[in-house]
């Protein structure tokens, strides 16, 4: 089954600086999904990505996607404390999820 | 307000006991499933719905059972707990189809068994 696996598990950062996030995936895919999550709470989604796409952006958010080497990036510019979360990707499937990136936006 | 609303938010209970954790929806959504969170394991899928009355196996089916008798309700049935079993649980739901779509999920419930 298709599952994307997140790198690095953990990330700890100081606000303002980039997080970036990687997510890889086994087979063919028709989209990527971006989630976070709070401590606790429950998945929210963030961005959604094409297979014929290979850049989308919304906010501070920016999604990469290389089909060729089956992975895909999470860019949060500029972060903020309020960043401080999980991060999942999601592939086509039985809407399986990785472990997650452990994000820390230190104030 | 589109949601997912699952009840209860917290439970401790005891070995054996059989329990309900219910789940809704209200964005008349095709596809439910359930899951649950363990540290270090990231996000289960237990059991999944693509319709009413259609219900299939996650990874980690054993223990659980479900219903999908209308298509707003997907209950998570855990007919005799083991402490195994205590985790936190999310219903989440979303639009069937062959592409992906972006999944609503719920608070989540927070069991303890004991």
């Amino acid at each position: 089954s298709q599952q994307g696996e997140e790198d690095p598990q953990a990330l700890s950062i100081q606000e303002g600086e980039n997080a970036t996030m990687n997510c890889s995936y086994k087979t063919s895919i028709n989209n990527l999904q971006w989630y976070r999550q709070n401590s606790g709470r429950g998945l929210v989604h963030l961005i959604l990505i094409r297979s014929n796409e290979r850049e989308k952006h919304s906010g501070r958010l920016r999604v990469t996607l290389d089909t060729s080497k089956k992975s895909s990036s999470l860019l949060i510019t500029a972060s903020r404390a309020a960043d401080t979360a999980s991060y999942f990707c999601a592939t086509r499937g039985d809407m399986r999820f990785g472990a997650g990136t452990r994000l820390t936006v230190k104030p | 307000e589109a949601q997912v609303t699952q009840n209860p938010r917290y439970l401790i209970t005891v070995t054996g006991k059989k329990l309900t954790v219910t789940c809704s929806q209200n964005m008349n959504h095709e596809y439910m499933s359930w899951y649950r969170q363990d540290p270090g394991l990231g996000l289960r899928q237990i059991y999944y719905s693509m319709n009413v009355e259609v219900t299939d196996k996650g990874d980690v089916p054993e223990g659980y059972k479900v219903s999908r008798k209308e298509k707003r309700n997907f209950p998570l049935i855990l007919e005799s707990p083991s402490p195994n079993q205590t985790s936190l649980y999310f219903c989440a739901s979303s639009l069937a189809g062959q592409n992906l779509q972006p999944q609503h999920f719920g608070d989540g419930t927070r069991l303890s068994i004991l």
